[in-house]
């Protein structure tokens, strides 16, 4: 099925570990986006990917760094796991809708449930 | 200062009732407005988008959403909610000339039959 797909859907990890979050679409976009959700706080950019080889910073980057791999995978690294990073994190993609015109939609992944103890 | 505000963090309805849920955002130009609903334990569904012409959008589910520029505002609203519309609902904005989404707190939306 199209989509973005995330793994794992599920991780613990104690406090120091470090781990990847991969992140793969296959509807051939160029952009892609990593979020962290938390109660209370909606969804915050963390980093970004508006194209294969670049990457930029979003409004939550610090303790995590990113790799754009290739046009459809975009990974998410925690290289010293902390508790503050408990949360929920979505990867996205964005198409675009009009040939002519700024119109684009989003496609999010179904989510990676991550606990630090 | 929050760019997007969600102004309700909890709503709380009885089955039939009407919902509308307020989104307000604070950037000047263009901009592309979305909502979306996260069911329990599930990822982000678009409900409806708006990027121009009628300020009027109609999303799937039965939810309408009005853009009213003069206001910054997006508002969500259906006439008539159901148990099955238990849901958190997110206000998200893209400003002309960036890619990136900006997401408001979310309003979590309880539906008592």
């Amino acid at each position: 099925n199209a989509g973005v797909t995330q793994t794992p859907k599920f991780q613990v990890l104690k406090t120091g570990q470090s781990m990847t979050l991969q992140c793969a679409q296959d509807m051939n976009h160029n952009s892609m986006y990593w979020y962290r959700q938390d109660p209370g706080m909606g969804l915050r950019l963390i980093y970004y990917s508006a194209s294969e080889g670049t990457t930029d910073k979003g409004e939550v980057p610090n303790g995590y760094n990113v790799s754009r791999l290739n046009k459809r995978e975009f990974s998410l690294r925690l290289e010293s796991a902390a508790p503050s990073q408990t949360s929920v994190y979505f990867c996205a993609s964005r198409a675009r809708l009009d040939r002519g015109r700024p119109f684009y939609g989003y496609t999010f992944g179904s989510g990676t449930r991550l606990t630090v103890v | 200062a929050q760019s997007v505000s969600q102004h309700n963090h909890h709503v709380i309805l009885s089955e039939a009732a009407s919902l509308e849920l307020g989104c307000n955002y604070s950037y000047g130009g263009t901009v592309n407005l979305f909502w979306y609903v996260q069911y329990p334990g599930q990822h982000l569904q678009l409900l409806l988008k708006y990027f121009s012409g009628d300020p009027l959008v109609k999303g799937i589910k039965g939810f309408e959403a009005e853009f009213i520029k003069s206001k910054f505002s997006f508002n969500l609203r259906k006439p008539s909610v159901q148990w099955s519309d238990t849901a958190e609902y997110f206000c998200a904005v893209k400003r002309s000339g960036y890619s990136t989404l900006t997401f408001g707190k979310g309003t979590m939306l309880l539906v008592s039959p």
